[in-house]
């Protein structure tokens, strides 16, 4: 069955620290993972979009990094700001039908 | 570009009536989506059209449900009946691809119709 599970569920970060979100898949087989923000109220925003052969993309101080080898995916959020509170969510896309699968999604919150 | 354009952004209707959701894509992208998200299911997707067919309506959750897109520019998502359970955010995304893999596109998604079945 294919799963996204994302880690931690939530955390809570001061302005200006880095930290690290993870998304393990077991999507098979492997098309696309993408991150997506929320803002609260809001639609999803694509922060970043891999394919099987790219391993690292860079979107401003958002960095998501890619192991298609072990299944997991990771994005790196640096010197946080304000701005950066929101729900960040992988999603998988399986070559095989053309079928998405969600993470149920990381709630990040920066404090000042 | 005003993006993609959802009506209405709230609803709130009583259970057993019938409830339509629009959505108005992005001019010239040829894929549309429809998502439900709730806090205990997260996201989820209900269906999706390319160039005005639906591909994929495996999501959608059972027959009260129904998709259309008469036109590359609009497209309903209707509940008939309604129920208590259907309570959520819906929302529509667009994109635009050209090839079999179109899901691969950036998907841009729409502000979202809140909807609360009493």
């Amino acid at each position: 069955k294919n799963q996204v599970e994302q880690s931690p569920q939530s955390l809570i970060i001061l302005e200006g620290k880095n930290c690290t979100l993870q998304c393990n898949y077991t999507v098979s087989p492997f098309s696309n993972l993408r991150w997506y923000k929320q803002d609260t109220g809001r639609g999803p925003v694509s922060l970043t979009i891999m394919t099987f052969s790219e391993n690292t993309k860079s979107n401003g101080r958002y960095t998501a990094t890619l192991d298609a080898d072990t299944k997991q995916s990771s994005l790196h959020i640096t010197a946080s700001q304000l701005s950066d509170s929101a729900s960040y969510i992988c999603v998988v896309s399986a070559a095989a039908g053309n079928k998405l699968t969600f993470g149920g999604g990381t709630r990040v919150l920066v404090k000042p | 570009d005003a993006g993609v354009i959802q009506s209405p952004r709230h609803e709130v209707t009583e259970m057993g009536q019938e409830v339509t959701l629009r959505c108005k894509p992005i001019s010239g992208h040829n894929s549309l989506f429809w998502y439900r998200q709730t806090m205990m299911r997260g996201l989820e997707l209900l269906i999706y059209f390319n160039n005005n067919v639906p591909i994929d309506d495996s999501g959608m959750p059972e027959d009260r449900f129904s998709a259309k897109m008469p036109n590359a520019s609009f497209s309903t998502l209707k509940i008939q009946p309604s129920e208590p359970r259907d309570s959520a955010v819906y929302f529509c995304a667009s994109s635009l691809g050209n090839r079999e893999d179109r899901l691969t596109y950036e998907q841009y998604f729409g502000p979202g119709t809140r909807l609360t079945v009493t």
